[in-house]
């Protein structure tokens, strides 16, 4: 079935500096990936998608790369702020397995250091 | 417009009873779906259902059933509760067409319902 990696678990940067966190995707058919961003005690909040036919999107800080041939998808943040700490997940959609499901990754924990 | 609601907030049940949770999705989206998340991982699908009819099932035991209303609403049913069926319970709407999704939003997410087995 479908599975998605994310890495690294934890990240801690220093306030302003970028972050980047990546995630691999197994299968191939995969055509939907969105990112969350979780705070302590709330819902997932989703913060920026991209889909197959695209291979980079950019709302202000936050960047999505994706690379289809290499089957993975990176989630950039620059000029990092203390309210940007929380938890991330990476996810995939729309394989062959996954139809319309979103299969998450494990999270990356980010603490952003002032 | 309201949000994808989800009703109780918290619950605390004993092993053995049987639980219902309920969720209400984004006016106008037709598909929900069932999301379980234990605390530090992300979270696992257990259900999708699209004008009310279940369109996937996740690796979750027959314990676990769901089913949506007319209004689009669902229910979740859990029987037999494990002290590990301790989670928190999130319930997503989608603009769901029949070959994917519709809304540049993807998947909204309730603010879940936060179950303790004890």
């Amino acid at each position: 079935g479908e599975n998605v990696e994310q890495h690294p678990s934890t990240l801690s940067v220093q306030e302003g500096d970028s972050a980047v966190i990546k995630c691999t995707y197994s299968d191939s058919a995969s055509n939907y990936f969105p990112w969350y961003k979780q705070e302590l005690g709330k819902r997932p909040q989703l913060i920026i998608d991209i889909r197959s036919n695209v291979g980079e999107k950019k709302d202000q800080r936050i960047a999505v790369t994706l690379n289809k041939t290499a089957k993975h998808f990176s989630l950039h943040i620059t000029e990092t702020q203390p309210e940007d700490s929380a938890v991330y997940f990476c996810a995939a959609s729309g394989g062959y397995s996954s139809a319309s499901k979103i299969i998450f990754g494990s999270g990356t924990r980010l603490s952003i250091r002032p | 417009d309201a949000g994808v609601t989800q009703s109780p907030t918290h619950l605390i049940k004993t092993r053995g009873q049987q639980v219902t949770l309920r969720c209400s999705p984004i006016s106008g989206h037709k598909s929900v779906s069932w999301y379980q998340q234990v605390l530090g991982q992300g979270p696992q699908f257990i259900f999708q259902y699209y004008e009310k009819e279940e369109r996937g099932r996740g690796n979750f035991p027959d314990r676990f059933s769901a089913r949506q209303f007319p209004n689009y609403s669902s229910e979740l049913n859990v029987n037999a509760l494990l002290l590990g069926d301790s989670a928190l319970y999130l319930c997503a709407s989608s603009l769901e067409s029949r070959t994917g999704p519709k809304s540049v939003y993807g998947y909204t997410f309730g603010s879940g319902t936060r179950l303790t087995v004890v």
